[in-house]
């Protein structure tokens, strides 16, 4: 069964610095992958999608993410966060069409002032 | 362009009872999604319609059923409604066919509460 791990359920980070959000994957095939970011009692807003063309994937807000086939890794980094960027951030994997988006448990972000 | 909505935004039942839940995706989706949000716990996957047909279950019991209509609208009904089932209820649509790097996109939910 094809799996999604992120390593972190809570980071705290303090404004200005950088973000590192950590996600593993397992799969059997070349798979799609995506990070979402979801605000308080809000829906889910993608903000990168790994698509095979390059596998440094650049978001909005400033986010990207680099997929690492030997490590099996897709982690989301931000250079300096903001406020804003506290929220939950899901990383998703789709093993292959036809399958379903296989979400990760979701890792809590807290910018402290 | 019109995102993915969802109906009613909140929804109060009591214990017993029955609740429906209505999606409609972005226009050109034919895929759409369920998804139950509990507080303090992640996504749980519930339905995948495509095409009108139901794709794949989440580990869900029967209770939870849904269809998709032709128009690619989804309702979600829950029977026999229990204190665990309140939760953020999400929806997300994406294009059909073969694109597998086609991503979701999520309305803003809805929430249900059992009293």
């Amino acid at each position: 069964a094809q799996s999604v791990t992120q390593l972190d359920s809570h980071v705290s980070v303090s404004e200005g610095t950088p973000v590192l959000l950590r996600c593993n994957y397992s799969s059997s095939y070349s798979p799609s992958l995506f990070w979402y970011v979801q605000h308080p009692n809000k829906g889910l807003q993608l903000l990168l999608k790994y698509t095979s063309a390059a596998t440094l994937v650049k978001g909005i807000n400033g986010f990207e993410a680099e997929f690492k086939k030997s490590e099996t890794s897709f982690h989301l980094t931000k250079p300096s966060a903001h406020m804003s960027d506290a929220a939950e951030y899901f990383c998703v994997v789709r093993p292959a069409y036809g399958q379903n988006f296989v979400f990760g448990p979701g890792t809590r972000l807290s910018v402290l002032p | 362009e019109a995102g993915v909505t969802q109906s009613p935004t909140h929804l109060i039942k009591t214990r017993g009872q029955q609740a429906t839940l209505r999606c409609s995706p972005i226009s050109g989706h034919t895929s759409v999604y369920w998804y139950q949000q509990a507080l303090g716990l992640g996504l749980q996957f519930l339905l995948w319609y495509d095409e009108g047909e139901e794709r794949n279950r989440g580990n869900f019991p029967p209770r939870f059923s849904g269809r998709q209509f032709p128009n690619y609208s989804s309702e979600l009904n829950v029977n026999a409604l229990e204190l665990e089932d309140s939760a953020l209820y999400l929806c997300a649509s994406s294009l059909g066919g073969t694109g597998i790097y086609n991503e979701q996109f999520f309305g803003p939910g809805t929430r249900l509460t059992v009293l």
